[in-house]
């Protein structure tokens, strides 16, 4: 059972803007603890969208950007493109343990 | 650039064992932090352990321990999960992955995973 949680799905039109909260609590992402980013595709592994609140590795576009803030943090996706269809994933810690957010699922419509 | 490339996955009855691989290229293996992460069908990822870059530090999450056992060897740059006792419920894809870390003013240490191998799927089933 996550610790962090997302909400199911968001949608948006090509071009819009969309945000995905991640809440945790006092224990993890409230404790100061950062927060991280990932995205999966349809049948694919994962891979690093952000890491340190805010920061992108190499070769991930300026339209996703993080932000943490309390005991929650934010991914936000500008310029939405279809190949943007994915899971979205955070992740924190916790005490001794390293914790996943339940997912997002992003639709374009 | 990292590639992380997974074996071993397959068919197991409940209560019997399996030991997956992940072999490393393209970094500095023996100077990494190395984690199993799994996700099964239709559900979300769950951190399963990590093993420092010297294998004295491992850390399970309380769903595996003692029952799953994370180890490496250097000579083959690999990373393996032996898992015993196996559940129906440890159906999933397994992955391994690159563990980047970094610590704060605070003495706070921040870990997230910056490349992660293709998967490989162990089911559990009679």
């Amino acid at each position: 059972q996550s610790v962090l949680t997302q909400p199911p799905s968001v949608s948006g039109a090509p071009g819009q803007r969309v945000t995905i909260s991640c809440t945790g609590s006092s224990s993890n992402i409230g404790a100061g603890y950062d927060v991280h980013w990932y995205r999966q595709l349809p049948g694919k592994a994962p891979n690093l969208l952000i890491f340190g609140n805010s920061n992108r590795p190499s070769g991930v576009p300026d339209r996703f950007s993080g932000s943490k803030s309390g005991t929650s943090a934010s991914l936000a996706i500008t310029g939405l493109q279809a190949d943007d269809e994915a899971d979205y994933y955070c992740q924190s810690y916790d005490g001794s343990d390293i914790v996943f957010g339940t997912g997002t699922k992003v639709a374009v419509l | 650039q990292a590639l992380l490339v997974e074996s071993g996955g397959g068919l197991v009855k409940p209560g019997g064992s399996l030991r997956i691989s992940c072999e490393g290229s393209g970094f500095a293996f023996r100077d990494s932090y190395m984690s199993w992460i799994r996700q099964a069908p239709g559900k979300g990822l769950e951190w399963l352990s990590y093993i420092s870059s010297s294998g004295v530090t491992i850390y399970d999450a309380d769903s595996v321990k003692g029952r799953f056992t994370t180890s490496r060897d250097y000579a083959k740059d690999s990373l393996y999960l032996q898992m015993n006792s196996l559940r129906a419920e440890d159906t999933a894809v397994y992955y391994c992955a690159k563990v980047s870390y970094y610590y704060d003013t605070f003495g706070y240490y921040h870990y997230y995973f910056d490349s992660w191998g293709q998967g490989t799927l162990v089911t559990v089933s009679s």
